[in-house]
């Protein structure tokens, strides 16, 4: 069965940090580029970063860059999301999504999340 | 990188059709047929309903269909059902290797 498994999220004081992990199974995890998308208690979807397969490609969104920070060892089939400088407006369910193929641009398998509360 | 502009609720009663459209920009859902649309009922991860504009994974009933003319993609839910009752969202690859989502439409079934 194809699947993700978030962990690593939490409440965490503004200005800490915390590292999301993605677990994958069912599938050749190399083969797939990987996403974390976000979304805020009420609000929409927000899309956050990807990595490539092979891990050497990295994407974000603008505002984002410098703060997260996406990687994959494929040898774990598991993905991260280094966060730091945590803000209050960070608070939100991650979730961990496969990129079906690159050229699709679209997002077939979902992880159930983790929440990342940021608050003091 | 704004969201997409997506009509903040559509309704319609069992049997009827409803479509949601989707308004970026040439950056994004002008540029590509890389446009897919996402179910999410309440308290659930999304759900991938439609990819390349108008494909269906294995397992989406044929109600659901998609398309796109110029810089807005739209979702039409034929025949609706109560099951259909959630929030939809797009997304489109962009210009910039990035991605953007809509700002979600919630479908409310009568």
């Amino acid at each position: 069965e194809v699947q993700l498994l978030e962990s690593g999220g939490g409440l965490v004081q503004p200005g800490g940090s915390l590292r999301l992990s993605c677990a994958a199974s069912g599938f050749t995890f190399s083969s797939y580029a990987m996403s974390w998308v976000r979304q805020a208690p009420g609000k929409g979807l927000e899309w956050v970063a990807s990595v490539s397969g092979n891990g050497e490609s990295l994407y974000y969104v603008d505002y984002l860059k410098g703060r997260f920070a996406i990687s994959r060892d494929n040898s774990k089939k598991t993905q991260y999301l280094q966060m730091n400088s945590l803000r209050v407006e960070d608070t939100a369910l991650y979730y961990c999504a496969k990129v079906t193929e690159w050229s699709t641009g679209a997002f077939d398998i979902w992880g159930q999340g983790t929440m990342v509360t940021v608050s003091s | 990188q704004s969201a997409l502009t997506q009509p903040p609720s559509v309704s319609g009663s069992p049997g009827q059709s409803v479509t949601i459209s989707c308004t970026g920009t040439i950056s994004d859902v002008g540029n590509y047929n890389r446009v897919s649309w996402y179910q999410q009922p309440p308290g659930t991860a999304p759900k991938l309903m439609i990819y390349e504009v108008s494909k269906r994974p294995s397992g989406v009933p044929d109600r659901f269909s998609g398309s796109k003319s110029g810089n807005t993609a739209s979702l039409t839910i034929s025949g609706l059902q109560a099951e259909d009752e959630a929030d939809y969202y797009c997304s489109s690859y962009t210009t910039s290797s990035t991605y953007v989502f809509g700002s979600g439409t919630k479908v409310t079934v009568l």
